[in-house]
């Protein structure tokens, strides 16, 4: 069964700081994968999308991610963040166009100043 | 172009009672969307609709849980009788019948609380 980890689900870190939120997935075939970050009392807002190509994407907000068959991992990740990164990222996965989104538990991450 | 809207926002019932949410979705978009986010975990697909046929409600618990899409437009997603683990946020998202377009669009969501 197809399936998503987020290894993490709480993330402190300091304002400007780097950040790496992990996510692996579980899947006998292709995958379209997607970043999603969900601020409170809100619904979810696409980051990044991973369809195919070159394997280091690029979202909003500065954000990118980097996709390893190998290791079967879509690993997201900031230079430097800001208070206002402060939110719950989901990673998810879809396994054909239109397909419905398998989600991770989230990742908090809570950017201190 | 205005969002998926979603109503209400909150809702509080006691269990055993019936509530529904409503979905408006993009306009122009033929996929429609519900899913169930309980505290603390990922959104969890309950159904899909194309147009206004469903396409994927194996999760949905059918004895339950109802939604329909009659015109292909807006969506009603209804719990009969609730229990107390009904408790969560559900989000509609919608996107376009569009074979290059991948994003889903989500709306704020209806936060249910059942006592």
């Amino acid at each position: 069964a197809q399936s998503v980890t987020q290894l993490d689900s709480q993330v402190p870190v300091f304002e400007e700081a780097p950040v790496e939120l992990r996510c692996n997935y579980s899947s006998s075939v292709s995958v379209y994968l997607f970043w999603y970050v969900q601020y409170p009392n809100q619904g979810l807002q696409l980051l990044l999308k991973y369809l195919s190509g070159s394997t280091l994407v690029k979202g909003i907000n500065g954000f990118e991610a980097e996709f390893n068959k190998s290791q079967t991992s879509f690993h997201l990740r900031k230079p430097s963040v800001h208070i206002s990164d402060t939110a719950e990222y989901f990673c998810a996965v879809s396994f054909r166009q239109g397909g419905k989104l398998i989600f991770g538990q989230g990742t908090e991450l809570s950017v201190k100043p | 172009e205005a969002g998926v809207a979603q109503s209400p926002r909150y809702k509080i019932i006691e269990k055993r009672q019936s509530v529904a949410f409503w979905c408006n979705p993009i306009s122009g978009h033929a996929t429609l969307y519900w899913y169930q986010q309980i505290l603390g975990q990922g959104p969890k697909l309950l159904i899909q609709f194309q147009n206004n046929g469903v396409v994927d409600d194996s999760q949905l618990p059918k004895d339950r849980f109802s939604a329909e899409r009659l015109k292909g437009v807006d969506s009603t997603l209804k719990i009969q009788p609730a229990k107390l683990e009904d408790s969560a946020v559900y989000l509609c998202a919608s996107s376009p019948d569009d074979r290059s377009v991948y994003e889903q669009y989500f709306g704020p969501g209806t936060r249910l609380t059942v006592t």
